[in-house]
């Protein structure tokens, strides 16, 4: 069964505006990731947060990991088309093998 | 994308033909996945590999097996294809123990079983 589940499925914002979208786990985890997948491509690794880390950031991408509630966020700030894709979380329980959520789709309107 | 291609990228089979896909890496990483992505299911692991000669089954490996003869190469062959197992499939590879942690995708085969 899938371990994340990505909120909400679909966004639409307008060019500059932030993006947020939520990730929640059931079991506890040894980090947590997320991908971008644009339209028929592979995934992308975006960013990776250890289960000992509150927040994390990378240019314009935000992190945040709460273990006591088991869920992450991820916000992308000053959104572009580019960033037009499906955004996914996957955990990792220790075991090099992740598991994904079924995706948030982003789309950033000009 | 370079380091890690899948072929073919497009297929079409028959129900109950048996199909191989290839994954192969350059990179040299030991970890090799393999996934299937359908709408509303995200990514889901069928089977992986830790080594030569080594594999395991991830969550929906039925009607699935794989093959490692050589580090470079991840085989994923369909026994018996059936309708179900349309799907975009997704080879990955990752290096936990060295620089590589997070998993590398490769571009994806479209399969379609009629």
């Amino acid at each position: 069964s899938q371990q994340g589940e990505e909120d909400p499925q679909a966004l639409s914002i307008q060019e500059g505006e932030n993006a947020t979208m939520n990730c929640s786990y059931k079991t506890s985890i040894n980090n947590l990731q997320w991908y971008r997948q644009n339209s028929g491509r592979g995934l992308v690794h975006l960013i990776l947060i250890r289960s000992n880390e509150r927040e994390k950031h990378s240019g314009r991408l935000r992190v945040t990991l709460d273990t006591s509630k088991k869920s992450s966020s991820l916000l992308i700030t000053a959104s572009q088309a580019a960033d037009t894709a499906s955004y996914f979380c996957a955990t990792d329980r220790g075991d090099y093998k992740l598991s994904f959520g079924a995706g948030t789709t982003v789309t950033v309107r000009a | 994308d370079a380091g890690i291609t899948q072929s073919p990228r497009h297929k079409v089979t028959e129900t109950g033909t048996p199909v191989t896909l290839r994954c192969h890496q350059t990179e040299n990483h030991r970890y090799m996945y393999w996934y299937r992505q359908d709408p509303g299911h995200g990514l889901r692991l069928i089977h992986y590999s830790y080594g030569v000669k080594d594999t395991d089954k991830g969550e929906v490996s039925d009607g699935y097996s794989v093959s490692r003869s050589k580090t470079e190469d991840f085989l994923l062959t369909l026994e018996s294809a059936t309708s179900s197992q349309t799907s975009v499939y997704f080879c990955a590879i990752s290096d936990p123990g060295g620089l590589q942690e997070t998993q590398y995708f490769g571009p994806g085969t479209r399969l379609l079983v009629l």
